[in-house]
């Protein structure tokens, strides 16, 4: 019964580096969510995917973010010259609809740390 | 923007005590998710409520939705140890889920 999986669990770039954070989905889930997490602070949603479609990325920063989910394999995260300011947590979570009355699981977090 | 305010912020006892932690909307909820997350991982579902007034129980836990679905709150009795962690709700409905800031909870041997 494999649930959200997400890598890496940890992650350690230089400014200007780029991240990449893959999470695969539980079986059956076709809707993935990204969230961050500072420390001592709440989950704040960043964007909402289906297979191929970028459903909602309204808490996604305009600039160096970017999110796919690609038909096939895993979403894919992608943070590019990153800064100091992007150190977090990065969950994802997957739910069988879209609509989030249906609930949604989460991997077990990319932990980013940026040097 | 739907303002979510959960309560207390922190929140340190003893094993064996109860406590009630809230969770307070200036908006109406659909419905309303409660997830508790350990250290270093990442939250865990516990249960979802969805009717006014309803009260879900979970073991030890006991869930109410208030009866305006402006409000929910999470009862434990007898905390343990294994209870420690940090206790979310989000409220769901047709947009982003929106988390609270969480109680940290830590229940003390």
């Amino acid at each position: 019964n494999a649930g959200v999986m997400q890598n890496p669990r940890h992650l350690v770039r230089r400014r200007g580096q780029e991240a990449r954070l893959r999470c695969s989905p539980m079986k059956g889930h076709s809707h993935v969510y990204w969230y961050r997490q500072l420390p001592e602070e709440g989950l704040k949603f960043m964007v909402y995917l289906q297979k191929e479609n970028i459903i909602d990325e309204s808490g996604m920063p305009k600039e160096r973010f970017s999110a796919e989910f690609p038909k096939e394999g895993p979403s894919i995260l992608r943070i590019q010259q990153v800064v100091r300011g992007d150190s977090a947590a990065y969950f994802c979570a997957s739910s069988i609809l879209g609509t989030n009355q249906y609930e949604q699981y989460f991997g077990p977090g990319t932990r980013l740390t940026v040097t | 923007t739907q303002l979510l305010e959960q309560s207390p912020q922190f929140l340190s006892i003893q094993e064996g005590e109860n406590l009630t932690v809230y969770c307070n909307s200036s908006s109406v909820f659909s419905s309303l998710q409660w997830y508790r997350q350990e250290p270093g991982e990442g939250p865990v579902l516990l249960v979802t409520v969805v009717t006014g007034g309803e009260v879900k129980k979970l073991k030890r836990l006991t869930f109410q939705f208030g009866d305006a679905r402006k409000d929910s709150s999470l009862h434990i009795t007898a905390a343990q140890p294994g209870d420690t962690g940090l206790y979310l709700c989000a409220p769901s409905g047709n947009t982003p889920l929106v988390f609270g800031k969480g109680t940290r909870l830590s229940v003390i041997a």
